[in-house]
This record gives structure tokens, C-alpha cells and sequence, in this order.
């Protein structure tokens, strides 16, 4: 299985970037997303790596280092609406079933 | 709208009592996920379906726990003799394949309350 570590809480100030890290361990590395939930709300997907790097789409980047089992998240240019749970998820493809595993969330707070 | 639907979206039973949940997925996704969420907690794995196909099934779920995908479509997620550690918000996800990101979209879920 996969073992998914990441802050439970972190602050910022509207306008500044923040930076949220997942650190995880797993013996069949097929993808790792993020996803942004609100209180009370579904999770909806922000974004997706398979390859090292850096995806950009707007004001949110996501990179990955699959030697080091690790991801972050950046969020640029924050905004009052940007307060929520983040949650990075680990799709291994153990079992041949594919199944993203996620981590218990970092829960994001914006003040002015 | 043709995202994933579910319901009921509340749910408040007595401890011991039946309850089942219902989950629509988008129409073309062939595959079907079922997590449970506490409060300040990620989603956990309860099942998988590919199409009507029940392939995975989380070991932490008890004997209590059925569900069902009749014809590769709707899926129904049932929870017999209710216990009060059952309280929980019950995720239905869909996706279409594994190819490319093969995203899940999640339903906004049906919120278990067990007295």
C-alpha cells in the first residue's frame, strides 16, 4: 500500500504563494494527483503528474520527483476563495486495479 | 447535469437500522469508486467496479458492507446493522479509463448520521 504524508494545516496571507508538500511511499507509481475540497463539498481535481516535473495551469503548479517520492503543490496570487483542504492522492497499479489512495489532506487557511 | 449524482444526500438512522446509498455515475465512465470521509480526514477506499465488475474491496471493510453495479451502470452501496462508527460522509467517484489522467469525479456524497 502507500503511505501518504502531508502538513495538516497551513496559513497565508491573500496575494502571497504557498507551497503544500506530500511526501509518499509505494512499490507501483502509476500518477499522483491533487485535489482541492471545500467544507462541506466533493473533492475536485487540480491537477495530475506522471513524469518528474512541473505542471502549470494558471495560478496552480504541481511538480513531481518519483525518485524521491515526492510532490508539492504551489499556489500563486492567493485568494479568500483559495481556503480549503488539499489533498495529494497516490494511484498505484498494484492488483492491476489502479486505485488512488489519499492522504488525510492539508487544510488551507487565507487571511486578508 | 451530468456529473456524478448521489443520493440520499442525508441520511439519519438509529443504530442497528439498514441503509442504502445510490450513486449515478457520468454516463460514459466505466469505472466506479466508493470512499468513506470523517471529518478532517482524506477519502478512504472502501470498492471498485469496472464496469459491473466488483475488482477491489478494502480489507477494513466489514461483512456489513455490500455493493452492487447492475449493468455497469448505477451503483448502490448498502450498510446492514448500522453502528454508530458507521457516521461518515459516503463519496461516490467516477472515471473514465486510465489512460491519460483518468481524473476522479466525485459526487457531493450522502452524509451518514448514526444515533
Amino acid at each position: 500500500g502507500q503511505n501518504i504524508d502531508q502538513p495538516t494545516e497551513m496559513t497565508a496571507t491573500e496575494g502571497a504563494i504557498v507551497q503544500i508538500n506530500c511526501t509518499y511511499q509505494t512499490s507501483g507509481f502509476n500518477g499522483l494527483f491533487w485535489y482541492q475540497q471545500h467544507a462541506g463539498e466533493a473533492p475536485t481535481f487540480l491537477s495530475y503528474n506522471v513524469l518528474d516535473g512541473l505542471e502549470e495551469k494558471g495560478r496552480f503548479s504541481s511538480f513531481l520527483s518519483r525518485s524521491k517520492g515526492y510532490s508539492y503543490l504551489l499556489l500563486k496570487e492567493l485568494q479568500m476563495k483559495d481556503s480549503a483542504s488539499y489533498l495529494c492522492a497516490v494511484r498505484d497499479r498494484a492488483g492491476g486495479s489502479y486505485i488512488p489512495t489519499f492522504g488525510r489532506g492539508t487544510s488551507l487557511i487565507v487571511h486578508p | 447535469d451530468t456529473g456524478v449524482s448521489q443520493n440520499p444526500r442525508h441520511k439519519i438512522t438509529k443504530r442497528g437500522q439498514n441503509v442504502t446509498f445510490r450513486c449515478d455515475p457520468i454516463s460514459e465512465h466505466n469505472r466506479l469508486y466508493w470512499y468513506r470521509q470523517t471529518l478532517g480526514q482524506g477519502p478512504e477506499f472502501l470498492t471498485y467496479f469496472q464496469n459491473e465488475a466488483q475488482l477491489e474491496k478494502s480489507r477494513l471493510l466489514s461483512d456489513r458492507f455490500s455493493a452492487e453495479r447492475p449493468k455497469g451502470s448505477f451503483s448502490t452501496l448498502e450498510i446492514q446493522r448500522t453502528e454508530q462508527g458507521d457516521s461518515a460522509m459516503y463519496l461516490c467517484a467516477s472515471s473514465f479509463g486510465t489512460g491519460g489522467a483518468g481524473e476522479l469525479f466525485f459526487g457531493e456524497g450522502s452524509r451518514l448520521t448514526v444515533l
